[in-house]
């Protein structure tokens, strides 16, 4: 079976744009994770999706970004106004049932150059 | 709040080594503790998973340990080869189901 799959893998922007960043899933994977990886910051956590609970948005690092998850699937991670600080690549990962015996299945990531 | 760190973070080494990668964490309240592969451009790839109830994990050429209450865990690579050339990163599931990432440790192997 296919894994987690996200789109674009490569996204140049001006800074002010908004921009979104698409993950697919795993088929039937409940779970459903997003992270950021910087240059010197490291591989931060985002947000959480899980089943149809509300979101842990607990990582998001300003207003400026959001993140959908609809019909238990597709995902969007958006960021408004981008500004240079927001470069990174922005990784997806999903887990069959999002408990601590999972295992997350990470995607090639979407690098984002803000300019 | 939980902080990892990872030593050494680049390591260069000739094949067939046994070599030894560090992860330490200052909670000790965690889920599990898992040892990632990133190739340069590419997401990360899951090599052992060890629950927090656990010692140890192994599979194939690499061993993993965890000593939740020192706070450490060890990713052990015996007989070392070029494909192993990647980054490991090691990170802990805490409460609320999100990873907290190290820094990683960068390996080149030597032909």
């Amino acid at each position: 079976g296919a894994g987690v799959s996200q789109s674009p893998s490569n996204k140049v922007t001006e800074k002010g744009k908004d921009v979104e960043l698409r993950c697919d899933p795993i088929s039937g994977h409940t779970a459903l994770y997003w992270y950021r990886q910087s240059l010197g910051q490291g591989l931060e956590f985002l947000i959480y999706f899980q089943g149809n609970s509300a979101p842990d948005k607990s990582g998001l690092p300003s207003d400026r970004f959001s993140a959908e998850r609809t019909g238990g699937s597709v995902s969007t991670l958006t960021i408004q106004r981008t500004q240079q600080e927001d470069s990174a690549v922005y990784l997806c990962a999903s887990s069959a049932e999002g408990t601590h015996t999972d295992t997350q299945y990470f995607g090639p990531g979407t690098r984002l150059t803000v300019l | 709040k939980q902080e990892v760190t990872q030593i050494p973070a680049a390591l260069s080494v000739p094949e067939g080594e046994n070599l030894v990668l560090n992860c330490s964490f200052t909670d000790s309240a965690i889920y599990n503790l898992q040892w990632f592969r990133q190739d340069p451009g590419k997401g990360l790839t899951s090599l052992l998973l060890i629950q927090s109830s656990q010692r140890e994990q192994t599979s194939g050429r690499l061993n993993a340990s965890l000593d939740k209450s020192s706070g450490r865990s060890t990713l052990y690579i015996a007989a070392s080869q070029p494909g192993d050339s990647a980054t490991y990163l090691c990170a802990v599931l805490v409460y609320g189901q999100n990873f907290v990432f190290g820094p990683g440790t960068r390996l080149s192997v030597l032909p």
